[in-house]
């Protein structure tokens, strides 16, 4: 069973530029979450995706945007690169029933280090 | 969102255990205690998580004070794969809400 897969798995951009990074859910999830993580801090809450609709969003601005699929993989999109977005995003899939169901968990992917030039 | 207080950095011995501790003295009474950790150059991975009882998993045990104002994750035999930094997140409800990251703990384990 794969995990949570992202790609790519590096990328390098310039100010200005956009960038659009990918995620697919571990098997039989339906919740995406993505994190920006800067170095030396914890990562940080973007946005959770759940039913193709963003269901929760953190403290970013409208230049971070995302999209789901109807086979619950996910984008995350962010336009007019700045320098301090470079940092590793991660996603995180887990399943809208773990509201309820506390046994379940997030499971990372491996994430995407992004570097702004 | 609730906060944790962990300590910035602990070192251990391989083989011995390992007790990681978190306050956490703002807790309301529905939130639940996780344990992420962060291996290097990976992603976060679940190790454990609790309401109001002590848990034990094949990763590690988690005991939560009486009072539910802090907590510990205890390792009972660290391994140099334990080595990593670990996460202590309150969350409102299930494992599917959004997870509010401090800075964590970096674990060292010496051999």
């Amino acid at each position: 069973d794969a995990g949570v897969t992202q790609s790519p798995t590096h990328l390098i951009k310039t100010r200005g530029q956009q960038v659009t990074l990918r995620c697919s859910p571990k098997s039989g999830h339906d919740t995406v979450s993505w994190y920006q993580q800067a170095l030396g801090q914890g990562p940080q809450f973007i946005f959770q995706y759940y039913e193709e609709e963003e269901r929760q969003r953190g403290n970013f601005p409208d230049r971070f945007s995302g999209h789901q699929f109807p086979n619950y993989s996910s984008e995350l999109n962010v336009n007019a690169l700045l320098l301090g977005d470079s940092a590793l995003y991660l996603c995180a899939s887990s399943s809208m029933a773990g509201i309820w169901d506390i046994t379940d968990t997030q499971y990372f992917g491996p994430g995407t280090r992004l570097t702004v030039l | 969102d609730a906060k944790t207080t962990q300590p910035n950095s602990m070192e251990s011995n391989e083989e011995e255990p390992v007790h990681l501790p978190c306050n956490h003295s703002t807790i309301s009474g529905t939130d639940y205690i996780h344990w992420y950790r962060q291996l290097p150059s990976q992603g976060p991975e679940y190790v454990i998580h609790g309401l109001t009882s002590n848990v034990n998993n094949r990763m590690a045990s988690l005991a939560i004070a009486e009072d539910r104002k802090s907590s510990t994750l205890i390792l009972h035999r660290a391994t140099l794969r334990d080595a990593a930094v670990y996460y202590c997140i309150l969350t409102p409800g299930g494992g599917s809400e959004k997870l509010v990251f401090g800075k964590g703990t970096k674990l060292t384990v010496n051999p």
